[in-house]
Parts: structure tokens; C-alpha cells; sequence
């Protein structure tokens, strides 16, 4: 079975533009949750898409945004980049029930200018 | 609320000896707790998991963890070290949403 992947696996963006990050989930996982990950503050929570539609959401500002299709693929999009924005940015799939195992994709590193 | 605290930032082993991962955690919820562990420049990779069968959970690569209520812990180890261990791990709690809180990290060193 394919595991999770993420395009694409870097970019580099100047402070003011925008960027997408994808993710494709494990084949039959309806939940994509996304990671923030920086030296300074680890790895943190944005928010997770089950069934189209938001279920849980971290502490980040409205720049950071996402979406899922009805493929169960997910979009993140940050508005605006910041120099603090560069991080890797992981996204993770399950099934969609809370004890359920979270498999993570490979990253998108972005590096902001 | 849910959290963990990983006790040690760095631990360093010689090869072939044993390895010891402190992680302690709190949550109002009876808890799913995960090791995960992350090679440089790769994504995360499920080392174990448990969610409230087992008390002692074995994983992948002789790594297992014990899940201590009375001490709230929840402590990675392995028998002995090989080389392709060295990483950092990750102590992971998450109570009754698809959220999971990373502990800060362990970065796991093996001499030869």
C-alpha cells in the first residue's frame, strides 16, 4: 500500500506571497492532519480535515488554511508568508477514528526569504 | 488538557548497550501515548502505540515502552543500541480527538 506523499517536498518563497502544500492520504484514510515543525517550537498541530469538512483546529493564525477533497486529498495554503513560516510542514492520515495510527509523509520543507 | 514532557533533550549510548527514553505525560482522558522516531530529513515513523490493552507495548526494530498510570509515564527502551538507532524520538500523547501533542524531543546518539 502507498503511504502518505507530500508535493512538493521543498520550495522557497519570498516574505508576502502565498504558498499550497499538498497531501495525498493512504488509500481508504478519510483523516489528513497537518504539523507545523520548527527548531524553536517542535512540532505543533494546525489542524486536521475528516470528510471534507475541519474537525479540529491548533492555535495558528487565519493566514494558515486548508481543505480536503472528496478524494480525501488535502491542501494547506499560507497567506502572506512571514520569515517564521519556514518550517517543515508534515501531514499525517488515518482512518479518521481518535485511536487510530496517524502515518506521516515525508514533509514539505518551505523557506521563506 | 493533554501534554507530555520528555525528560532528556539528548541521550548518548555506546553500541550493543541498553537505551533508556524518559517521557512522562498528563491527560484528563484515558490516553493513546506513541513513540514516534524521525531520521534526518525524513518524515515520522511509528515506533509504537498504546491505547489502553497491554500495559507493555513492543514495537518495531526491539523498541517497547511500558505504560506506568501510577508514575504517569511511559518510557521507551531497547535492549541494545545499534547504530542505525541514532535519531530523535518522539513522545506523543493524544486523548479523544485525532490531535496528537508531540513531546520536545529526545535526540538519540550511538558511539561504535
Amino acid at each position: 500500500k502507498a503511504g502518505v506523499t507530500q508535493t512538493p517536498r521543498y520550495l522557497i518563497k519570498t516574505r508576502g506571497q502565498q504558498v499550497t502544500l499538498s497531501c495525498s492520504p493512504i488509500s481508504g484514510h478519510r483523516s489528513v492532519s497537518w504539523y507545523q515543525q520548527t527548531p524553536g517550537q517542535g512540532l505543533q498541530f494546525l489542524f486536521e480535515y475528516f470528510s471534507e469538512t475541519q474537525r479540529n483546529k491548533g492555535n495558528f493564525p487565519g493566514r494558515f488554511s486548508g481543505r480536503q477533497f472528496s478524494n480525501s486529498r488535502s491542501e494547506m495554503n499560507v497567506s502572506t508568508l512571514e520569515l517564521g513560516d519556514s518550517a517543515l510542514y508534515l501531514c499525517a492520515s488515518s482512518r479518521g477514528d481518535w485511536t487510530d495510527t496517524q502515518y506521516f509523509g515525508p514533509g514539505t520543507r518551505l523557506t521563506v526569504l | 488538557a493533554q501534554s507530555v514532557t520528555q525528560l532528556d533533550s539528548h541521550v548518548s549510548v555506546s553500541e550493543g548497550t541498553p537505551v533508556l527514553l524518559r517521557c512522562n505525560y498528563s491527560s484528563s482522558y484515558s490516553p493513546s501515548l506513541f513513540w514516534y522516531v524521525q531520521h534526518p530529513n525524513k518524515g515520522l515513523q511509528l515506533l509504537l502505540k498504546y491505547t489502553s490493552a497491554a500495559t507493555l507495548v513492543k514495537g518495531i526494530n526491539g523498541f517497547e515502552a511500558e505504560f506506568k498510570k501510577s508514575e504517569t509515564s511511559f518510557h521507551l527502551t531497547k535492549p541494545s543500541a545499534h547504530m542505525s538507532d541514532a535519531a530523535e524520538y518522539f513522545c506523543v500523547v493524544s486523548g479523544n480527538t485525532d490531535k496528537l501533542i508531540f513531546g520536545t524531543g529526545t535526540r538519540l546518539q550511538v558511539f561504535p
